[in-house]
């Protein structure tokens, strides 16, 4: 079965730093999404990216994040100047389209910054 | 988006039916009602859609009443590995499913 992949599944930073979350999508699908999870909270919405551009983003989804798809496969979260509340569960997901779709998600990098 | 509202936690034993209520008033005529299951450090996984009466996968079946203000999850025989956290999710069809919003869910505990 086809599956979405991220690496690193955990990253370690010190605040301050700058980290980039790296997802490989199901190769067919056009739609990504970035999603976040702090520690015993709800599963966060932060942006969705189609045709090489953010179709939709949170309010959580600052100047702090950014999203790149630099080739054919990859798709980046990148998190500049890092904060001890950025750590949580950051999960990429994918889909065929974007209506009465099922999201398919990556099993998550955890980001701790310390 | 339309608000849901499912019980916080639930307790069954293996070999029993779960049924899991999400109540979802605010429907719109266009809103999906789609579940998705969560392992502790795992990423949500997609379960069943539907959008109005009864829906049936190999994992579990999904009854929509008529006025589409509640829908329930049935998972048949459920095993240990079944528990998790579930998710009821309401959302446009048409306009795109783009952003999920995901509640606190219904953490479900199977028991020996």
């Amino acid at each position: 079965e086809p599956e979405v992949t991220q690496t690193p599944s955990h990253q370690v930073t010190q605040m301050g730093q700058e980290v980039i979350l790296r997802c490989v999508p199901i190769s067919n699908h056009l739609y990504f999404y970035w999603y976040r999870q702090i520690l015993g909270q709800k599963v966060e919405f932060l942006v969705s990216f189609y045709n090489n551009e953010i179709s939709e983003k949170s309010e959580i989804f600052d100047d702090q994040f950014s999203v790149e798809r630099p080739d054919g496969s990859n798709f980046t979260l990148k998190i500049r100047s890092t904060k001890l509340e950025d750590s949580a569960m950051y999960f990429c997901a994918s889909s065929v389209g974007h209506s009465n779709t099922e999201a398919f998600f990556g099993q998550g990098t955890r980001l701790t910054v310390v | 988006l339309a608000k849901t509202t499912q019980p916080i936690s639930m307790d069954s034993y293996e070999g029993q039916e779960v049924n899991i209520t999400c109540s979802h008033n605010n429907i719109a005529t266009n809103d999906y009602i789609t579940w998705y299951q969560q392992f502790p450090s795992q990423g949500p996984r997609f379960i069943i859609q539907g959008y109005k009466t009864k829906v049936t996968n190999e994992v579990a079946s999904l009854f929509i009443p008529a006025d589409r203000k509640s829908s329930t999850l049935s998972l048949p025989r459920v095993s240990l590995s079944d528990t998790a956290v579930y998710y009821c999710l309401v959302g446009p069809g048409d306009t795109g499913f783009q952003k999920l919003v995901f509640g606190t869910g219904t953490r479900l505990l199977v028991s020996p």
